[in-house]
């Protein structure tokens, strides 16, 4: 399977408790892409990668998250101090520089569950 | 900033022709894209537009008029699998895309 890789696919913790999430592009997209997502709503931007480099971050987005993608390749969402608020599925997506439309490729998220 | 809007919901009938709209205000742009999400899935891409008309793909249309802010999205021949999500979503590619909050579409029999 050649498409985008999320992990872990479920995550239920304790308010308070700390969540990573780890994104795997396809492999030849040089952009990486974070969304979160809740019933009913449309993916909300949360920041994106070009190689290495975070190019934009939501102005929405606490300090409580911090998104990484050291080598250009994989990419991984830390979420600290977690809230009941922060439940939702959160999206990875990619896509290749210099591509016609630079559609996006999702990946099939990361559902979080905070009680 | 970009403002987004869609209809919440629609229905139609299997066979029948449905059009979702989307209205956008956005500081600058290069492409509208359409994507269908089924409900516990990702989304996936469906059309894009970059210049004004209307862009063709199967049984999928979808129309971009970039001076009134204005796309639509054309659906023929209805079949049960297309009840989905229908995302409209703006974006300079390779850049930031912001989405709509998206279209409920119901297909009956």
């Amino acid at each position: 399977d050649t498409g985008v890789s999320q992990d872990p696919r479920h995550k239920i913790t304790k308010r308070g408790q700390n969540v990573t999430f780890r994104c795997d592009p396809i492999s030849e997209h040089n952009r990486l892409y974070w969304y979160r997502q809740t019933l009913g709503q449309g993916p909300e931007f949360l920041t994106y990668f070009q190689n290495e480099a975070q190019l934009e971050k939501s102005r929405l987005l606490s300090d409580r998250f911090s998104a990484e993608r050291p080598k250009g390749s994989f990419s991984t969402l830390e979420i600290q101090r977690t809230e009941q608020g922060d439940s939702a599925m959160y999206l990875c997506a990619s896509s290749r520089v210099g591509a016609y439309t630079g559609e996006l490729f999702f990946g099939e998220g990361s559902r979080l569950t905070v009680l | 900033g970009q403002n987004i809007d869609q209809p919440t919901e629609m229905t139609a009938t299997e066979g029948a022709i449905v059009q979702i709209n989307c209205t956008y205000q956005t500081s600058g742009f290069n492409g509208l894209f359409w994507y269908q999400q089924h409900a516990g899935e990702a989304p996936t891409f469906l059309s894009y537009n970059v210049l004004d008309g209307l862009e063709e793909k199967g049984r999928f249309s979808s129309f971009l008029s970039r001076s009134k802010g204005y796309s639509y999205l054309l659906l023929k021949e209805l079949q049960m699998k297309d009840s989905a999500s229908y995302l409209c979503a703006v974006g300079n590619y390779g850049q930031n895309f912001v989405f709509g909050p998206g279209t409920r579409l119901s297909v009956l029999p």
